[in-house]
């Protein structure tokens, strides 16, 4: 159980265009996921928690009209990356916490590697 | 500002051996603590939690937390070389996590 699902795992792009990423709970249903950024031989920072019918709540520094986050149903939560520049290529990934582990433990999906060129 | 801190290694043990990885946390109200294991290009994989003070054995691996001394740590016995990765300490207040910069773990054979 606790499975999380990304697409795309890859993504290259152009600088000005903007790039969805979706985040899917496949056995368990979410009320909040979270977005995080991992740059290399860098730990991971949270940009934003999602929560399902409401606005996310984003982490000081990260831009919201940058970053759009919509999480529109139980298990699925999308990050959209508006006019995507170099300096936004990164790993991104995103996590969800079962109702069963109390909402303490996070299982992270396998993370989408974008490239801006 | 909450801060987790491990050392970056890298910790480098033979097969069989135990690799022993610390973190500290600074955020006293910290309710929840975890380790990941992530191999290079790959997500975090969660392997441990831990929520109350003393030791939690799963396995090969034993948790063992200290919230007076605001201190986490990771026993990894019979060390293989598919062990070798980086190992997240994270520390959850109200829901949300915080990372350690990690520690590189090599096991030679």
């Amino acid at each position: 159980g606790a499975v999380v699902s990304q697409h795309p795992s890859r993504v290259i792009c152009k600088s000005g265009t903007s790039v969805k990423i979706e985040c899917r709970s496949l056995d368990f249903q979410a009320t909040t996921m979270f977005w995080y950024r991992q740059f290399p031989k860098q730990s991971l920072m949270l940009m934003a928690t999602s929560n399902e019918g409401s606005k996310a709540t984003y982490e000081q520094g990260v831009e919201k009209d940058k970053f759009l986050i919509n999480h529109a149903s139980l298990t699925l939560s999308t990050l959209t990356v508006t006019s995507a520049h170099p300096e936004d290529s990164s790993f991104y990934i995103c996590s969800a916490s079962p109702p069963t582990s109390g909402n303490y433990e996070q299982y992270f999906g396998p993370g989408t590697r974008l490239t801006v060129t | 500002q909450k801060e987790v801190e491990q050392n970056s290694g890298p910790l480098s043990v033979p097969e069989g051996a135990i690799a022993s990885l610390n973190c500290t946390y600074s955020d006293r109200v910290s309710q929840s603590f975890f380790w990941y294991r992530q191999y290079s290009g790959k997500s975090p994989e969660l392997i441990m939690s831990i929520y109350s003070n003393g030791d939690k054995e799963d396995g090969r691996f034993t948790a063992q937390l200290n919230k007076a001394s605001q201190y986490v740590s990771l026993l990894i016995r019979d060390s293989q070389p598919s062990d070798s990765a980086t190992y997240l300490c994270a520390v959850s207040s109200y829901g949300k996590l915080t990372f350690g910069q990690g520690t590189i773990l090599t096991v030679h054979p």
